[in-house]
């Protein structure tokens, strides 16, 4: 079973702070992506990575793929109570021929003003 | 708006119930896919349909089925409801070509 944790599950910091979220792994995924959710709705998409040390920006944001694509994170600058919300990671595998996700339990952001 | 709707948007029934969920994916998405979301477990994925044809499968009961009709709506039904089975339940739809899953707003789930 192929099992992504994140870390940590629940952060509460200050308007201004700077913050990283992980999501972990022991298998090997084909690419990672980040969604965030707000109350109410779906999540959406941020960032597909999908090479191995791969680093993306997005505005404030910051997404790195490890090296050997088991382990992921989240960089957010100068975080803004617009940023909260809860971030999920998701791993995308090929099983017996089909590809699935397969989601973190997530992490929770709140950010105060 | 992600283009994904989905019906109704809470539910509530009582344990022993069934029940049938509806989603509409985005406009010529072929790809539908059903995700479970509940407090202690994050977002589970259930069971992909292709062009009406199933795909791939999750961690989908017994008790859970679905199916995509020819006009590409996708209906979950879940019958012999349990308490556990209260939760928020998800459809996205991903186009020919690319692996961006689109998620409607959810049906939210309460079995007393």
């Amino acid at each position: 079973t192929q099992l992504l944790e994140q870390s940590p599950q629940f952060l509460s910091i200050q308007e201004g702070e700077n913050l990283t979220v992980y999501c972990n792994s022991s298998s090997v995924f084909s690419s990672l992506q980040w969604y965030r959710q707000e109350p109410g709705e779906g999540p959406v998409l941020l960032v597909t990575v999908v090479t191995g040390g791969e680093v993306k920006k997005l505005k404030r944001l910051t997404f790195q793929f490890g090296d050997a694509r088991k382990d992921s994170s989240l960089h957010i600058t100068a975080a803004q109570p617009g940023d909260t919300g809860l971030y999920l990671c998701a791993g995308r595998s090929t099983i017996q021929g089909a590809q699935k996700l397969v989601f973190g339990q997530g992490t929770r952001l709140t950010i105060n003003p | 708006d992600s283009g994904v709707t989905q019906t109704p948007k809470h539910l509530i029934t009582a344990t022993g119930q069934r029940v049938t969920l509806r989603c509409s994916p985005r406009s010529g998405d072929l790809s539908v896919y059903w995700y479970q979301q509940s407090l202690d477990q994050g977002l589970q994925f259930l069971i992909q349909y292709y062009n009406g044809e199933e795909r791939a499968k999750g961690n989908i009961l017994e008790r859970f089925s679905a199916q995509q009709f020819p006009d590409l709506h996708s209906e979950l039904n879940l019958s012999s409801l349990e308490l556990g089975d209260s939760a928020l339940y998800f459809c996205a739809s991903s186009g020919f070509g690319t692996d961006t899953q689109y998620f409607g707003p959810g049906t939210r789930l309460t079995v007393l």
